[in-house]
């Protein structure tokens, strides 16, 4: 079974740039997630998607960051206008169930690392 | 608002020596509570998860944790550890606020360190 696909694995922009990151979920995940994981601190969620609907964008700064899952499947994940302080790794997991059976188990992809120069 | 804690940022251990990695919650109500492993080079993977029944409760790779209510904590134990478990662990904690949100909330991981 291929895992969460994620792209760029790597990339350095310039403060002010823009950037996007595309992600793959494992086939059949109704579930995706965004995190943003800053060095020496734990991943923190961004959005939360539900097939192509929205569940929870509570902590996606709106004014420079946006998010969207075509279809169902495949997403990307915007920064726009970047700032020093977006200097992470990105992190996309996506999960099959959401009922009890399967809450909390997320699939990683190994993440894309962003540097804001 | 709902909180996970890692008191350790960094824990040495000697091969084959025991294992005890604390994470302690702060939640009204008892969460749904998740233990990840990050290893260098791949994305976090769930080692186990307790939702209710028995607090002790067994994962891969030979790890178990307890759930203990008084405490608010979920530690994460391993009786004889291998130089392939040296990795970032997370504690992490879904609090069920309802509307099919699920999304973690994630400590600030503890740095596991093998000694030969």
């Amino acid at each position: 079974e291929a895992g969460v696909a994620q792209s760029p694995r790597y990339k350095i922009i310039e403060k002010r740039q823009s950037v996007a990151f595309w992600c793959n979920p494992i086939s059949g995940h109704a579930t995706l997630y965004w995190y943003q994981q800053i060095l020496g601190q734990g991943p923190k969620l961004l959005i939360q998607f539900q097939n192509n609907g929205v569940v929870d964008d509570s902590q996606l700064p709106k004014d420079r960051f946006s998010a969207e899952r075509l279809k169902g499947v495949d997403s990307t994940l915007k920064i726009q206008p970047a700032k020093l302080e977006d200097s992470a790794v990105y992190l996309c997991a996506s999960s099959l169930d959401m009922g009890q059976a399967g809450r909390g188990e997320l699939f990683f992809g190994e993440g894309s690392r962003l540097t804001v120069l | 608002a709902q909180s996970v804690t890692q008191p350790d940022i960094h824990i040495t251990v000697s091969e084959g020596a025991s294992l005890e990695l604390r994470c302690n919650y702060s939640y009204g109500a008892t969460p749904y509570l998740f233990w990840y492993v990050q290893s260098p080079g791949q994305g976090l993977q769930l080692l186990l998860k307790y939702f209710s029944g028995d607090t002790l409760v067994q994962g891969i790779k030979g790890f178990e944790a307890e759930f203990k209510r008084s405490q608010s904590s979920f530690n994460l134990r391993k009786p004889s550890v291998h130089w392939s478990d040296a990795a970032e662990y997370f504690c992490a904690v879904d609090p069920d606020s309802g509307g099919g949100a699920d999304g973690l909330t994630f400590g600030k991981g503890t740095h596991l360190i093998i000694q030969p």
